[in-house]
Order: C-alpha cells, then sequence, then structure tokens
C-alpha cells in the first residue's frame, strides 16, 4: 500500500512565524504535490515537484515556497504565517501520470 | 478554462435509499475522472480512475460511470458509514510529465440509519 505522511496532524502558529511543513512517502514516487482545502472552494494546488530539486507553481503558490531535496520527502514553507493561511494542508504523490494518494492531512491555525 | 462542477453540494438520504452523484467536466481531451472519498478531518482516498465514455467501475455499493460531459458515481442501498464527502476530479491538459488535477468542491452525503 502507498503510505504518504505528513509531519503533523495540527498545528498552531502565531502570525509572522515561518512554518514548515514536512511530507514523506514511502513508494518511490517521482512526483509530489501540496494542496490547501478550504470550505467552499475544494482542493488548490500551492506548488509541485516532478523530481528531486524540481519545482513547478500551481495556482496559489502566493506566500509560500518549497524544498524537495530527497526524492521521498517535500516540504512546504510559510515564510511568514498569514491569518488567510489558516487552512487544511494536504500532501500527496504519485509515480507518474496516475492517480495521486494524499497524505492525512495537517490542520494549520495562525493566531 | 479546464473546470468541474459536482451537484449536489449536499445529499441527505435514508439508509438504502440508492442515488447518484455528478461530476460534469470540460477539459479539452480527457486523460482521465478521479473519484475520491474523503472523511471529515482526513486526505482524501482513491476510489477509481474512468478514462474513456461508456467505462464503469465498480466497489462495494459505489458504480462509477464516464461519458463524453460527466461522470456520475451510483451509490446502491447506502449505509451510514459511506457517509463522507465525495470528491471528482480530472486531469488537466498539461503537457508536462506529471499529473495534475482539478478538482471539483465535493459532494457531502449524508446516509441516515
Amino acid at each position: 500500500d502507498v503510505k504518504v505522511t505528513q509531519s503533523s496532524r495540527y498545528l498552531v502558529k502565531r502570525t509572522g512565524e515561518k512554518v514548515f511543513l514536512e511530507c514523506v512517502q514511502d513508494m518511490d514516487h517521482e512526483n509530489m504535490f501540496w494542496y490547501r482545502q478550504d470550505p467552499g472552494l475544494g482542493l488548490r494546488l500551492i506548488y509541485f515537484s516532478y523530481d528531486v530539486k524540481m519545482k513547478e507553481k500551481g495556482d496559489i503558490p502566493e506566500g509560500y515556497s518549497v524544498s524537495r531535496e530527497k526524492k521521498e520527502r517535500f516540504s512546504l514553507i510559510l515564510e511568514s504565517a498569514s491569518t488567510n493561511q489558516t487552512s487544511m494542508y494536504l500532501c500527496a504523490s504519485t509515480p507518474g501520470k496516475e492517480t495521486q494518494y494524499f497524505g492525512p492531512g495537517t490542520r494549520l491555525l495562525v493566531l | 478554462e479546464d473546470q468541474v462542477t459536482q451537484s449536489p453540494e449536499a445529499l441527505r438520504l435514508q439508509e438504502g435509499e440508492s442515488s447518484s452523484l455528478n461530476c460534469s467536466y470540460t477539459v479539452s481531451g480527457l486523460r482521465g475522472l478521479f473519484w475520491y472519498r474523503q472523511d471529515p478531518g482526513k486526505g482524501p482516498e482513491f476510489l477509481f480512475t474512468l478514462y474513456s465514455a461508456g467505462e464503469e467501475k465498480e466497489k462495494e455499493r459505489l458504480k462509477a460511470t464516464l461519458t463524453k460531459k460527466e461522470s456520475f458515481l451510483h451509490i446502491t442501498a447506502p449505509k451510514p458509514e459511506d457517509s463522507a464527502t465525495y470528491l471528482c476530479a480530472v486531469r488537466e491538459n498539461y503537457g508536462g510529465a506529471t499529473n495534475k488535477l482539478i478538482f471539483g468542491t465535493g459532494t457531502l452525503l449524508a446516509v441516515q440509519p
């Protein structure tokens, strides 16, 4: 079974803090994705990566950056957290052009 | 612009009352339509992938079908444990090697005993 894990299920941060969300997959997948999910807006793609050290912007990259130093790990960074970044963050991976497999999500609250 | 619309937004059924969820899409050249189930506070769980009109897939009480413009997720004799949000996504017409998906906003299904 594909396993995608995320470092935290719940996080509470202060405005202005730098926040790191980590995602690890154990299936040697080339592609990894970060989404945020908000009520009424669905899943929106923040960034994705198709190879180590490679990244591409998704639909809403502003205020975020990513890092992929190893194939199995994809990190999402909030450089200076703001209240409008309060959301559910979901990581996914896929071996190529097949379905994406999701992690359990991180619910982030920025105060 | 590629787009996915799901209806209804919410659906309440009695246990055993069959129904269907709709996912309509506009995409230039479908390269895959995906159904996911999402329980509250959890990540989406993959259910089905459909690639061509006329294709059908089944899993327990769920059956997904595909036409050229929409997909249906049929739920036969649902049970309370089928309560969840059901998400539909299509693979974006993106020239890269990866698999970018466009998601609908989901249908929240509640099955009452």
